[in-house]
């Protein structure tokens, strides 16, 4: 079956505009979560949705970003004001009942 | 404060050798490792993971040890091949479905 994806593959942005970042889980995955990879670091976690459960947004680095997922499956992360910080590549995974995570191929943005 | 820390950046290997990834860890709490492969431009692909209650793990060329009372891991491919050339990641949970903690990941190059 499809794996998880992720749209758009690059996006370019402008300071201080916002952007949409998406992620289509595998089918049947109840667990979405996102990280971000900057350069030359590891991945470093977000947030994550289980179910129906209040999502875990302690990795968020502010109050700009969010994310939410809509009918239990299709997530969109937004970034508010962007700033060059964070230009990274933004991965997004999901999971059956919490056993492992399987990943997307990343959206990559780059701030100016 | 790096709580997975994978110390060497990069490993260079020949073909058909023994490649030997390795991983520490500071939170007692984690019960569950794993290692993901990511070549450029692509998501991490899951390989292989072991859980607290193992000190084993094996799947075919790979083969993940768990030490908990030096909180290390290591991964060995056995042997070694050119398409394993690849940045490896190593992270951890506390907890099914909870988020994963990676390391900055170990860039390894296998030459024929």
């Amino acid at each position: 079956g499809a794996g998880v994806s992720q749209s758009p593959s690059n996006k370019v942005t402008e300071k201080g505009k916002d952007v949409e970042l998406r992620c289509d889980p595998i089918s049947g995955h109840t667990a979405l979560y996102w990280y971000r990879q900057s350069l030359g670091q590891g991945l470093e976690f977000l947030i994550y949705f289980q179910g129906n459960s209040a999502p875990d947004k302690s990795g968020l680095p502010s109050d700009r970003f969010s994310a939410e997922r809509t009918g239990g499956s299709v997530s969109t992360l937004t970034i508010q004001r962007t700033q060059q910080e964070d230009s990274a590549v933004y991965l997004c995974a999901s999971s059956y009942r919490g056993e492992t995570q399987y990943f997307g191929p990343g959206t990559r943005l780059l701030v100016l | 404060d790096q709580q997975v820390k994978q110390n060497s950046p990069s490993l260079s290997v020949q073909e058909g050798r023994i490649s030997i990834l390795n991983c520490d860890y500071t939170n007692s709490m984690f019960d569950y490792f794993l290692w993901y492969k990511k070549y450029p431009a692509e998501g991490p692909t899951f390989l292989i993971s072991i859980s607290s209650i193992k000190d084993k793990n094996e799947d075919g060329r790979f083969t993940v040890f768990l030490n908990k009372s030096a909180k290390h891991l290591s991964l060995h491919i056995v042997p070694s091949q050119p398409g394993d050339s690849a940045v490896y990641f190593c992270a951890a949970s506390n907890g099914a479905g909870t988020a994963l903690i990676f390391g900055k990941g170990t860039t390894l190059s296998v030459s024929s």
